[in-house]
């Protein structure tokens, strides 16, 4: 069954440094989406994607994230300089087109630590 | 905005006997509405979704839920747990229209032997 991937599944950065965060969602799916929950907290959506560029995105995702969808199949969420709080499992998820019934297919997670 | 509400955030259960995890939603518009659970290591997996019809939804590994509109509920029940469903369990909601979906804080359920 064909099923979203995440890598790496663990990052460990120091506060200041980039991270690139990356997902291969489900083939033939259009929609694509961040999501993060910090240890403790609710999942919260970050940003949403389609046709290459962003569809929607929550006020945690300020000009610090970025994505992109590089390729056919990679889907990656940038932070540019990361702080501690920004320590969390982040996951990926994905839809197909329009017409469906909303249900997205998550990866794994990356858990990424900013020490 | 929707939001959705799951309290106690530990749910222990006895193997054999009756599970149910309360989700209240809030949504201003009628919601698209689900469950996933989350094994350790593993992504979030849907477990059923309430979109419209049939305000009973039967999901995978003997799990239903119910929708309940007057209550903005929808609680999820298994008559009898087994020990693999110790998990983590997720409502989630998503308004008509909107890309997002928004969680509840979740259940940590454990299954006692």
């Amino acid at each position: 069954e064909p099923e979203v991937t995440q890598t790496p599944s663990h990052q460990v950065t120091q506060m200041g440094q980039e991270v690139i965060l990356r997902c291969v969602p489900i083939s033939n799916h259009l929609y694509f989406y961040w999501y993060r929950q910090i240890l403790g907290q609710k999942v919260e959506f970050l940003v949403s994607f389609y046709n290459n560029e962003i569809s929607e995105k929550s006020e945690i995702f300020d000009d610090q994230f970025s994505v992109e969808r590089p390729d056919g199949s990679n889907f990656t969420l940038k932070i540019r300089s990361t702080k501690l709080e920004d320590s969390a499992m982040y996951f990926c998820a994905s839809r197909p087109s329009r017409g469906t019934t909303y249900e997205q297919y998550f990866g794994p997670g990356t858990r990424l630590t900013v020490t | 905005a929707q939001s959705v509400t799951q309290l106690g955030s530990h749910v222990s259960v006895s193997e054999g006997a009756l599970v149910l995890l309360r989700c209240n939603y809030s949504s201003s518009v009628p919601p698209y509405l689900f469950w996933y659970v989350q094994y350790p290591n593993q992504g979030l997996q849907l477990l059923l979704k309430y979109t419209t019809g049939a305000t009973l939804v039967k999901g995978i590994n003997g799990f239903e839920a119910e929708f309940k509109k007057s209550e903005t509920s929808f609680h999820l029940t298994k008559p009898s747990a087994h020990m693999s469903d110790a998990a983590e369990y997720f409502c989630a909601v998503s308004e008509r229209g909107n890309n997002r979906l928004a969680f509840g804080k979740g259940n940590q359920v454990v299954v006692i032997p």
